[in-house]
C-alpha cells in the first residue's frame, strides 16, 4: 500500500459527458502527477501539480484540466469525454526532495469506460 | 525524444521457472531507472530503483541489473510464483526533469 487513494474505482460515461477523478496524495507529499494508461500500454503523463500549481502538461487536449487543494489532494476532469478516453487513470504523488528523485507512489487507478 | 523500449511484449512461464525481461532505453541525461510490477487494473507499485553507479539491485526473488554504457536494464524473476503474473513496466527518470518516461511493460502470465 502507497497511500495513495483514487475514487472512483470505477466509472461508467457516455460520449460527451463530463467526469471529475479525485486523488489523495501520501501524507506529506505535494506533488500529484495525473496519467492515462490505455489497456495493454505504459502510463501516459497528464500534467502534474505542485502546490496547487500546474508544474507541466503532457500532450493532452484542454479538455483534460486539473486541481490541487491546499491538503495537496488533486482532481482531474476531463470534458466532452470521447470513446478514445476509455483508460486506467492513475494518480502518484511525490514530494520534491524526500526519497529517490523523482520517486512517485501510485494510486489503485480509476477504470473509466466511455460509452 | 526519450523512449523506453521492453521486450519481450509478453511471455508465458511455468511455476517455479526463472525468466528475463529487457528494457533498452534513450533517456538522457539518465538519473535513474525503476521497474514496476502492475497487476491487473492496479496501480503500479515499485520494485526497484538504480542510479546511474548501481549495476544490480535485488527485492526477494527480483534482481535487476543496469549497464549505463549501453542504456540497457533487465529484470530477472527467479523461481516464479503464480503471484508474480502481472505487467513488469521499466521507468526511466532523467536528470533535472521530473516527467518519467514509461515503458509499455512486458505481460507475464505464470501457469501451474
Amino acid at each position: 500500500e502507497t497511500g495513495v487513494t483514487q475514487s472512483p474505482t470505477h466509472l461508467i460515461k457516455t460520449r460527451g459527458q463530463q467526469v471529475t477523478l479525485r486523488c489523495s496524495s501520501q501524507s506529506g507529499h505535494n506533488t500529484v502527477s495525473w496519467y492515462q494508461q490505455a489497456l495493454g500500454q505504459g502510463p501516459q503523463f497528464i500534467f502534474q501539480y505542485y502546490r496547487e500549481e500546474e508544474n507541466g502538461r503532457g500532450n493532452f487536449p484542454p479538455r483534460f484540466s486539473g486541481l490541487q487543494f491546499p491538503n495537496y489532494s488533486s482532481e482531474l476532469n476531463v470534458n466532452a469525454l470521447e470513446l478514445d478516453d476509455s483508460a486506467l487513470y492513475l494518480c502518484a504523488s511525490s514530494s520534491p526532495g524526500q526519497g529517490a528523485p523523482n520517486e512517485q507512489f501510485f494510486g489503485p487507478g480509476t477504470r473509466l469506460t466511455v460509452l | 525524444k526519450n523512449q523506453v523500449e521492453q521486450s519481450p511484449q509478453s511471455l508465458i512461464i511455468l511455476e517455479g521457472k526463472n525468466c528475463t525481461l529487457q528494457c533498452n532505453y534513450t533517456v538522457s541525461p539518465f538519473s535513474n531507472l525503476r521497474w514496476y510490477k502492475q497487476d491487473t487494473g492496479r496501480g503500479p507499485v515499485s520494485l526497484t530503483i538504480m542510479t546511474f553507479s548501481e549495476n544490480t539491485k535485488s527485492n526477494g526473488r527480483y534482481t535487476a541489473t543496469l549497464d549505463a554504457d549501453t542504456k540497457q536494464s533487465s529484470l530477472h524473476i527467479t523461481a516464479s510464483q503464480l503471484s508474480d503474473s502481472a505487467s513488469y513496466i521499466c521507468v526511466v527518470s532523467a536528470r533535472g526533469d521530473y516527467k518519467l518516461s514509461f515503458g509499455a511493460g512486458t505481460t507475464v502470465t505464470v501457469r501451474a
